[in-house]
């Protein structure tokens, strides 16, 4: 069976610094890779995608791929308090995603 | 442009109820995939449909069936409710099959079995 697997967390980062999230999965055919931002209540929300091994940036955030590894990451730079929220790992499969169960993610003005 | 848009919002039932959820897709998408999310997990693939077609399906029971029509919405019914089947139900949708640019997901509609 196919698994995602993050760490549930709670992980609090001060205001300013940056928050590094972190994913493995099982599945070594996996092709793409997301992550998604999830508000307490509220729907998904993509961040960011990403393919090729190393790194990808889009504005204060990097996504970082090993597939040798089958790990997956997300740095957050200048962590804002509006970035609290659970970060959703997801992995394309065919024509779905299979997802972690999420980290929350903490920013402590 | 409008996003994906999901109704109802929320819905309450008793057991052993048919409910109907309902999604339309960003414009020119033709792929929608539905997603069951429990409290505390990640979201579970049910079905995907691509060009009014099945594409994928995943490990649910026979009361969840979809369908998609011409315009591309979809409508997600479950039979015969449990009360495991209390989640947020999500839709999504992709410009291409695949979903290798990512999904977007509409707000959700929240099923709440009594």
């Amino acid at each position: 069976q196919k698994e995602v697997e993050q760490n549930s967390g709670p992980l609090s980062v001060p205001e300013g610094a940056i928050a590094s999230l972190n994913c493995t999965y099982s599945d070594r055919g996996s092709q793409s890779f997301f992550w998604y931002r999830q508000y307490s209540g509220k729907s998904p929300e993509l961040i960011m995608f990403i393919y090729s091994n190393g790194d990808k940036e889009d504005g204060r955030f990097t996504a970082q791929l090993n597939k040798a590894s089958q790990y997956v990451s997300l740095l957050i730079r200048d962590s804002q308090p509006s970035d609290s929220a659970t970060y959703l790992c997801a992995v394309g499969s065919n024509y779905q995603l299979i997802w972690g169960a999420g980290t929350k993610l903490i920013i402590k003005p | 442009d409008a996003g994906v848009t999901q109704s109802p919002t929320h819905l309450i039932k008793t057991r052993g109820q048919q409910v109907t959820l309902r999604c339309s897709p960003i414009s020119g998408h033709k792929s929608v995939s539905w997603y069951q999310q429990v409290l505390g997990q990640g979201p579970q693939f049910i079905f995907q449909y691509y060009e009014k077609e099945e594409r994928g399906r995943g490990n649910f029971p026979d009361r969840f069936s979809a369908r998609q029509f011409p315009n591309y919405s979809s409508e997600l019914n479950v039979n015969a409710l449990l009360l495991g089947d209390s989640a947020l139900y999500l839709c999504a949708s992709s410009s291409e099959k695949g979903g290798n640019y990512g999904y977007t997901f509409g707000s959700g509609t929240r099923l709440t079995v009594v």
